[in-house]
């Protein structure tokens, strides 16, 4: 079956230190992979997609960047943290677009 | 734009008692609708989704959603709360790559 891995659960970070953060699917080949940011009391935003290895469509300009090194490995950078950049973020993979599944998120604190 | 609408950001409701969950949807096309459930700390849970065909479905935990075109709703149902459905609950409109939410509504239950 499929499964889907996000690490770490919870992060407190400095402002202006950088941060990864790293999804890993497993059980599936080519997903469509997803990093949705979820802020206090909101819903989810869409950050980045990817179809396909090194293909990373932004939705929003901001301060992160992704990237698809392998086929089911979807990382979220940055590299200088803004205190604006605290939420839950989350990583979603789907395969019969658009189901998609979710990880367990993790918890990003910028202080 | 696609964008979706939950106009309840918080309803307290009886154990035992009936819900009803309201959803708002704009989309160009015939949209995919979800709906999702994500309990504290977590990610999102898949409750239920329409792509075509019959307008009432039926998803896990005894929820069920009717797409009604005319009003561009979706709305959640349940016939009978019990105290484990609180939650936060998520609406969202999709197409082949992306997934837009609503903004959630927080299910409280009273015992």
């Amino acid at each position: 079956s499929q499964t889907i891995h996000q690490w770490p659960a919870t992060l407190v970070q400095p402002v202006g230190s950088p941060l990864s953060l790293e999804c890993t699917v497993e059980g599936t080949s080519n997903p469509n992979l997803y990093w949705y940011r979820q802020a206090a009391g909101r819903g989810l935003q869409l950050l980045f997609y990817s179809v396909g290895i090194g293909q990373i469509s932004s939705e929003v300009p901001q301060n992160l960047s992704a990237s698809r090194p392998q086929d089911r490995q979807f990382i979220l950078s940055s590299k200088k943290l803004l205190l604006s950049d605290s939420g839950f973020y989350l990583c979603a993979w789907s395969v019969q677009a658009p189901v998609a599944f979710f990880g367990q998120g993790t918890r990003l604190t910028v202080v | 734009a696609q964008s979706v609408t939950q106009p309840d950001i918080h309803i307290t409701v009886s154990e035992g008692a009936s819900l009803e969950l309201r959803c708002n949807y704009s989309y160009g096309a015939t949209p995919y609708l979800f709906w999702y459930v994500q309990s504290p700390g977590q990610g999102l849970q898949l409750l239920l989704k329409y792509f075509s065909g019959d307008t009432l479905v039926q998803g896990i935990k005894g929820f069920e959603a009717e797409f009604k075109r005319s009003q561009s709703s979706f709305n959640l149902r349940k016939p009978s709360v019990h105290w484990s459905d609180a939650a936060e609950y998520f609406c969202a409109v999709g197409g082949n790559n992306d997934m837009r939410f609503g903004a959630g509504t927080r299910l409280t239950v009273k015992p």
